[in-house]
C-alpha cells in the first residue's frame, strides 16, 4: 500500500516568514496531493491540491509543489501570519484508492 | 448546504461496554472514511467505503471495531468491549467518490472510555 512520509513533524517561524513542509510517497500511480489544515479543536479543511499533471499551484499565499519522478510534493505558506498556526497533513491518493495521509506537522507562527 | 453530520457529539462510557458512533455523510456522497484522533495526534485510518465495492477494513485496530454502510448513506462505527485506548475522536469523512474529489470532514465524536 502507499506510504506518506510527512516532515519536520513540528515547525516554528518568526511572523512574516515563510514554511515549508515536504511529503514523499511510495506509490508511482498517485495521482492527487491535496493538504489539509486542521485549527485546535476543529474538524481538518481542505486549503489547496494538485494533481499529477501540474507542478507547481498557487493561492495567494500557499503554494504547493510536486517532483512526480522523486515522488515528493511540497507545501509553501509565505508572509506567515497567527492564523496560520495549526496542524497540517499532506494526502495522496492513486485513482479510487483511498486517501492515505501524512503524520501531520505542528506549524506555529511566533508573533 | 449540509455538511458531514456525526452523533453523538461526546460519549462517555464504560469500559467494558459497547458503543455505537453514526455519521450522515453529504448527499450523494459515495466515498466514506472513519479515521481515529488521538490528543495531539495524527489522523489514524479505520475504514473506507466506496459506493457499492466492499469496504477498505485495513485500519480497523482489532476485531471489537467494525462499521457499516446503509443504503450508501449513513454509516455506523461500532465499538465493542470499549478498553480506555480506544478514548479519541472519531472523525467521519466524505467526498464525491475517488479521483480529484475533496474530502469533508464532520465535526467527530469524543469517545472517552472510564
Amino acid at each position: 500500500g502507499e506510504n506518506v512520509e510527512q516532515h519536520p513533524s513540528t515547525l516554528s517561524v518568526q511572523e512574516g516568514d515563510s514554511a515549508v513542509i515536504k511529503c514523499t510517497y511510495s506509490d508511482s500511480a498517485s495521482n492527487y496531493f491535496p493538504w489539509y489544515k486542521q485549527e485546535l479543536g476543529k474538524r481538518p479543511q481542505l486549503i489547496i491540491d494538485i494533481r499529477s499533471n501540474v507542478g507547481e499551484k498557487k493561492d495567494q499565499r500557499i503554494a504547493v509543489t510536486l517532483n512526480k519522478t522523486a515522488k515528493h510534493f511540497s507545501l509553501h505558506i509565505t508572509e506567515t501570519q497567527p492564523e496560520d498556526s495549526a496542524v497540517y497533513f499532506c494526502a495522496v491518493r492513486a485513482g479510487n484508492e483511498k486517501l492515505t495521509f501524512g503524520t501531520g506537522t505542528r506549524l506555529t507562527i511566533i508573533p | 448546504g449540509a455538511g458531514v453530520s456525526q452523533s453523538p457529539s461526546n460519549k462517555v462510557t464504560e469500559k467494558g461496554k459497547d458503543v455505537e458512533l453514526r455519521c450522515d455523510p453529504i448527499s450523494g456522497h459515495t466515498a466514506l472514511y472513519w479515521y481515529r484522533q488521538s490528543l495531539g495526534q495524527g489522523l489514524e485510518f479505520l475504514i473506507y467505503f466506496q459506493g457499492n465495492s466492499a469496504p477498505d477494513k485495513s485500519g480497523l485496530p482489532s476485531d471489537r471495531f467494525s462499521a457499516e454502510r446503509t443504503g450508501g448513506s449513513v454509516s455506523t462505527l461500532t465499538i465493542q468491549r470499549t478498553q480506555q485506548e480506544d478514548s479519541a475522536v472519531y472523525l467521519c469523512a466524505s467526498s464525491l467518490g475517488g479521483g480529484f474529489h475533496e474530502q469533508y470532514f464532520g465535526p467527530g465524536t469524543r469517545l472517552t472510555v472510564t
